[in-house]
């Protein structure tokens, strides 16, 4: 059974850093692309990063590029997400997904980052 | 703001046809597969549709999908008590290099 679980959420203050670690389990993760969605509160789904198996292309969406970095080791089964000179409109909960031909075909429950003072 | 639109709202009674559209362009769904999502309260986007009309494993097959042009659609057939959540179409986007998610449709159940 596919397993995916984020974890490192919480509150920080506007300008900090934080990161986020999704941990995958019951499929081969280094052959699947893996990306980061988000969704601040009552808000919709914005994607925000992909990146392939190999690590060799990476993806970021323009709200988060030069701020927030991908990265993944295979050998633990893991993605993670580097978050630095974090807003308040950054404030949403993180998910990870497994990401197919150009679709998402499963998620985790999410983690929660809060951005205030 | 998303460059995919969907209406805010649909509803209906259990036992009716629900459609709900997915508006894009020629970088997006003119151009690339649509995927919809259902999101029930409080819990993470589930895969409903990919490939612009399969159907994920172990979903209903009351619910449907297509393309035409630069646009799409999720249609639930017998609406159920249980669909009562938010959707959202999806697609990559050529011009901009990123997955665009559509604005989500909230539907309720009459």
């Amino acid at each position: 059974e596919v397993q995916i679980v984020e974890s490192g959420g919480g509150l920080v203050e506007p300008g900090g850093s934080l990161r986020l670690s999704c941990s995958a389990s019951g499929f081969p993760f280094a052959t699947y692309t893996m990306s980061w969605v988000r969704q601040a509160p009552g808000k919709g789904l914005e994607w925000i990063s992909s990146m392939t198996n190999s690590g060799s292309s990476i993806f970021y969406a323009d709200s988060v590029k030069g701020r927030f970095t991908i990265s993944r080791d295979n050998a633990k089964n893991s993605l993670f997400l580097h978050m630095n000179s974090l807003r308040d409109d950054d404030s949403a909960v993180y998910y990870c997904a497994r990401e197919l031909q150009f679709y998402f075909d499963n998620w985790g429950q999410g983690t929660l980052v809060t951005v205030s003072s | 703001q998303s460059v995919v639109t969907q209406p805010p709202a649909a509803s209906g009674t259990p036992g009716q046809r629900v459609s709900i559209s997915c508006s894009g362009g020629y970088s997006n769904i003119g151009s690339h597969s649509v995927s919809w999502y259902q999101q029930l309260p409080g819990t993470a986007p589930k895969l409903l549709i990919y490939s612009n009309y399969q159907v994920t494993g172990g979903v209903p097959d009351r619910f449907s999908g297509s393309k035409s042009g630069t646009s799409a659609s999720l249609a639930i057939s017998g609406l159920q008590s249980e669909d009562e959540a938010d959707y959202y179409c999806a697609a990559w986007d050529d011009s901009l290099n990123v997955y665009v998610f559509g604005t989500g449709t909230k539907v309720t159940v009459l």
